[in-house]
């Protein structure tokens, strides 16, 4: 079974720098997609970015970007410029690809960085 | 058009009442989830629904019940719930589960439901 690791619980970020959440994951498979899902007071779940295992390049959004290794299994998000609409929960999430029966795929989800931009 | 809706956006019921939740999306996605989100936790999965088929059921006690009448609406059905089933209930929708498909999955903004 794959499992998710948010490391930290909460972070924060002065409004217009630069803030990385981390995550790592762990899991036998070699292509899988990777997700970084924002959550804001609001309660909507947002997706923010998505990777996919098997390209080296890594995946950018406007001012959100990720950091893939996946060689130590990590997958990191930079928030540039941070603005304070970015303060939220940040959930990053796994996904196979292989099909190995029903559960195959589900999202594995960490347990979330809570996010603070301080004006 | 990635909008997934549900309604209600709030319920607040009592452990005997019979209520429905409501989710629709107009992606042409084929397949649709339910979720359970406590505070300050992540969404925990509890039913799959693939070509209005249910797929998956983590378990669910069977005092929910979901059904799929079509492949743009999913219900939940709620009776006899207790108060720790009070929590956010997500929706969400991606394209399908066959290998090839989008992997995304597209939330809506949930129902907060509170059991008296």
């Amino acid at each position: 079974a794959q499992t998710v690791t948010q490391s930290q619980p909460e972070m924060s970020v002065q409004e217009a720098e630069t803030v990385t959440l981390s995550c790592t994951y762990d899991t036998s498979e070699s292509d899988y997609y990777l997700f970084w899902y924002k959550q804001p007071p609001s309660r909507q779940m947002i997706l923010v970015i998505r990777q996919e295992a098997y390209k080296q390049q890594n995946a950018t959004e406007n001012r959100f970007s990720v950091n893939f290794q996946k060689a130590a299994k990590s997958f990191s998000l930079k928030i540039s410029d941070s603005q304070l609409g970015d303060a939220a929960m940040y959930f990053c999430a796994y996904r196979s690809v292989s099909y190995s029966g029903a559960g195959s795929y589900q999202l594995t989800f960490g347990k979330g960085t809570k996010l603070s931009v301080i004006p | 058009d990635t909008e997934v809706t549900q309604t209600p956006k709030h319920l607040v019921m009592g452990m005997t009442n019979k209520k429905s939740l409501k989710c629709e999306q107009h992606m042409g996605h084929r397949a649709m989830y339910w979720y359970k989100q406590k505070a300050k936790k992540p969404p925990e999965l509890m039913f799959v629904y693939s070509y209005e088929k249910l797929s998956i059921n983590e378990s669910v006690p069977s005092r929910f019940s979901p059904e799929c009448p079509n492949s743009s609406l999913l219900n939940l059905h709620l009776h006899a719930l207790q108060p720790e089933d009070s929590a956010l209930y997500l929706c969400a929708s991606s394209q399908g589960l066959l290998r090839g498909s989008r992997s995304e999955q597209y939330f809506g903004p949930g129902t907060r439901l509170t059991v008296t």
